[in-house]
């Protein structure tokens, strides 16, 4: 079936505007996370939805980042007044189970949003 | 803030050779992933290692696991030229929380 799903693939943003990422996972997956990941580094935790429930969000850089899943599924990622630090990519993945101690389901990533900050 | 370190951060290898890539986490894990990512496209799941396990095989790749080191290695052989990617470590920590952290990453060039 369908991989997770992201959009846009390419994001550029005035200093100051609000932007809005969306992301699909793969249907049925109770897990959804949000990663940034700047050029040259690993993924950073964002946040992490299990079904519609967001159980972490610690990763979250700031107030202006805000993530939703309101029906479980589709996710959208909001950052208001964007930010040049804000630039990044921002990966989101989908996993079947949820995340427990043993969490042996594999995250499936979608391809990313890059987003510049101009 | 992460929780793996990857070692090296960069690797060149001739088509053929052996790859060997190194992970160290800081808290005790039920698991350890690795991950693969090609340029400008999402991670791609590899293999997971329980905690429990020592050592694991899927194909060119051998996992190691030494959790009374926090570490891991990855090993790649007879390497391909598409084998060219970053490849990441990946923990939950047995300390309560949702998150799966990745190290910084070690960028794999593999010369045809």
């Amino acid at each position: 079936g369908a991989g997770v799903s992201q959009s846009p693939r390419y994001k550029v943003a005035k200093r100051g505007q609000d932007v809005a990422l969306r992301c699909d996972p793969i249907s049925g997956h109770v897990s959804l996370f949000w990663y940034q990941q700047a050029l040259g580094q690993g993924p950073e935790f964002l946040t992490y939805f299990q079904n519609e429930a967001q159980l972490d969000k610690s990763g979250l850089p700031s107030d202006r980042f805000f993530a939703e899943r309101p029906e479980g599924s589709v996710s959208t990622l909001k950052i208001q007044r964007t930010q040049q630090e804000d630039s990044a990519v921002y990966l989101c993945a989908s996993s079947l189970g949820p995340l427990t101690g043993n969490h042996n389901s594999p995250l499936h990533f979608g391809n990313g949003t890059r987003l510049t900050v101009t | 803030s992460q929780q793996g370190e990857e070692d090296p951060q960069a690797l060149s290898i001739q088509e053929g050779e052996n790859a060997t890539m190194n992970c160290s986490y800081k808290t005790s894990i039920n698991n350890l992933q690795w991950y693969r990512q090609n340029s400008g496209r999402g991670l791609v799941h590899l293999i997971l290692i329980r905690s429990n396990e020592r050592e694991k095989h899927s194909g060119r790749l051998r996992v190691t696991l030494d959790t009374s080191k926090k570490s891991s290695s990855l090993l790649i052989t007879a390497s391909r030229a598409a084998d060219t990617a970053s490849y990441f470590c990946a923990t939950v920590p047995n300390t309560g929380g949702f998150k799966t952290i990745f190290g910084a990453g070690t960028r794999l060039f593999v010369k045809a």
